[in-house]
This record gives C-alpha cells, structure tokens and sequence, in this order.
C-alpha cells in the first residue's frame, strides 16, 4: 500500500513568489492534515480536512496561505506572495479516523531568498 | 493552550543500556497522546496512542507509559537502528495535535 506521497520535496523561492504543495494521502483516507516545522521548533498544525471540507484551519498563519481538497482526494497549499518566514518542512498527514494514528508524508522542504 | 514539552533535548547510550524519555503535557480533555519516531529527511513514523493515565503500549524494545501529566517511552536494551527523535503530541478538547519538540536518541555500538 502506498504511504502519503508530497511534492516537491525541495523547493527553492523568492520572496514575493508563489508556492504550491501537493500532497496525496493514503486511499481511504478521509482526513489529511497539514503541518510546519519551522527551523529549531516543535512541528505545528496547519489545518484539517475531512474529505473536501476544512474541518479546523486554526493553525493557517495569515491569509497568504490556501489549502484546497478537491474531491476529498489530494490536497495542495498555496503560499503567495512567500515571505522569508515561511521557510521550513512542510509535512501532511493522513488518517482514517479523526486525530488518531497519522501517517506523515516525508514533507517538502521549502526556502524562501 | 495545549503544551507539550519533552526531556532530555538529546539522549547518547551505549548499545544495552535502558533508559526512559519524558513527555510532559497540559491539555484541556486528553482525546490522545502520541508517540512517533523520526529519521532524517523522513516525516514522523506512528509508534503509539495512548488515552487514559494506566494505560501501556509496547512495541519491540519501546514500552510507553501515561499519566495525567506526563508519558514516557521507555527502551530496553536499545540498538543502533533506535537511534533517530522521538516526537510526543497530544490532542485535546479542541482536537488539533500539539507537537512536542523532541528528543534526539544515539545508540552507540
């Protein structure tokens, strides 16, 4: 069975540019989670679906990120325009059943010069 | 505010030789506290979930532990291949996952 799978795994920006990530979660799984880890700091939630639907979105920082859902498949995260502080790993994660037993993708690791 | 905060930051033991990781925690309602493994350049690998102080979970070498403050991860008689982070979080009444920031594990052959 395929893990959670993120694209790309690196990328490199400059301020101002726009960002997209892509995550696709486990087959099944209805909800997908998205993380940060910032240089230094503890990971932090982002933001949950439950199938299409944003179920809590409180961790998104500003209105310069998007997460979308289509078709409570995969998921992307849209950062524009990217600031110097957005640089980190991004991570996503998928579950069957609500907060339980996640299973993380390997991130994406995104610098912004 | 959930918290998470984890002891030691960083862990070298001889190949053999137990020890114990603390996870420390204030949470409104505990639905979950959460072990996890990390490897380098890898997204956090599922160990254990734990729900109510008392409960234990074991797994090869790993045996964890909860209680209404704190988790620990005890390893028995590790192995170089344990060595990596290991991440505690918790969910609690507002649902979303606090993160801990770590403890970084040698095992030295």
């Amino acid at each position: 069975e395929a893990g959670v799978t993120q694209f790309p795994s690196h990328s490199v920006i400059e301020k101002g540019q726009t960002v997209t990530l892509r995550c696709d979660p486990i087959s099944g799984h209805d909800n997908l989670y998205w993380y940060r880890r910032v240089m230094g700091k503890e990971i932090k939630f982002l933001l949950h679906f439950v199938k299409e639907s944003k179920q809590d979105e409180s961790g998104m920082p500003n209105n310069r990120f998007l997460a979308e859902r289509t078709g409570g498949t995969y998921s992307t995260l849209k950062v524009q325009p990217a600031e110097l502080e957005d640089s980190g790993v991004y991570f996503c994660a998928s579950s069957l059943w609500g907060y339980n037993e996640q299973f993380f993708g390997p991130g994406t690791r995104l610098t912004v010069l | 505010e959930d918290q998470v905060t984890q002891s030691p930051e960083a862990l070298r033991l001889q190949e053999g030789e137990s020890s114990s990781l603390n996870c420390s925690y204030t949470v409104s309602g505990l639905r979950g506290l959460f072990w996890y493994r990390q490897d380098p350049g890898k997204g956090p690998e599922f160990l254990f979930t734990l729900y109510s102080a008392g409960e234990e979970k074991e797994k090869e070498r790993l045996k964890a532990t909860l209680t209404k403050k704190e988790s620990f991860l005890h390893i028995t008689a590790p192995k170089p291949e344990d060595s990596a982070t290991y991440l505690c979080a918790v969910s609690g009444g507002y649902q979303k996952v606090t993160f801990g920031t770590g403890t970084k594990l040698q095992v030295i052959p």
